[in-house]
């Protein structure tokens, strides 16, 4: 079946403008997860959501940044104003949110903010 | 102190050759442990979940240590295949959120 897709895979913009990044979950995930990934780092974790519950954002790094889930299932994550510092593969992640943990990936946008 | 740490690696190992990683983690609430795997340039994904009496899935092998707090991957006749990194993760029950807790990842290469 369909996985996890986010577009655009690959966004380059100048530092000031502000970018949109969008992800589709597997159908039937409740649970949907933003992670951010710097070059040769860890994932950091940025936001949460489940089903209609009020977001976990306290992975947002400053208040540029925000995100959106609309009908329980597309998610667009927005930065605003761009810095070189917002460089990074942004990977968001899908689960069933009830009794599994696994959560499934999509491919990532990577973003370079020139 | 990093909610989980992994050493970084690289380990250059020959095909053939037993690896293990070792991963610790700092809160001891933590409920669920997972090996992620990451290609290069690509998104992580799924090797194996972590349970309290030690897991096997073919050549990789996954044990739990509640008391000392760490986790390990053991892989046995290691393929070329195997080149990747290997992500240690961990879910931490009091964070109130689902949200998965990543170490920064080991580094595997296979030689032939």
């Amino acid at each position: 079946g369909a996985g996890v897709s986010q577009s655009p895979s690959n966004k380059v913009t100048e530092k000031g403008k502000d970018v949109e990044l969008r992800c589709d979950p597997i159908s039937g995930h409740t649970a949907l997860y933003w992670y951010r990934q710097s070059l040769g780092q860890g994932l950091e974790f940025l936001i949460y959501f489940q089903g209609n519950s009020a977001p976990d954002k306290s992975g947002l790094p400053s208040d540029r940044f925000s995100a959106e889930r609309t009908g329980g299932s597309v998610s667009t994550l927005t930065i605003q104003r761009t810095q070189q510092e917002d460089s990074a593969v942004y990977l968001c992640a899908s689960s069933l949110g009830v009794s599994g943990e696994t959560q499934y990936f999509g491919p990532g946008t990577r973003l370079l903010v020139l | 102190r990093k909610e989980v740490e992994q050493d970084p690696g690289p380990f250059n190992v020959p095909e053939g050759a037993t690896v293990a990683f070792n991963c610790t983690y700092s809160n001891s609430a933590s409920q669920s442990f997972f090996w992620y795997r990451q290609d290069c340039r690509k998104e992580p994904k799924l090797l194996m979940s972590v349970y309290s009496s030690g897991n096997e899935d073919g050549r990789f092998t996954a044990q739990l240590n509640r008391a000392s707090q760490y986790i390990s991957l053991l892989i046995r006749d290691s393929k070329l295949s195997d080149s990747a990194t290997y992500l240690c993760v961990v879910n931490i029950a009091n964070t109130g959120r689902r949200a998965l807790t990543f170490g920064s990842g080991t580094r595997l290469q296979v030689q032939p």
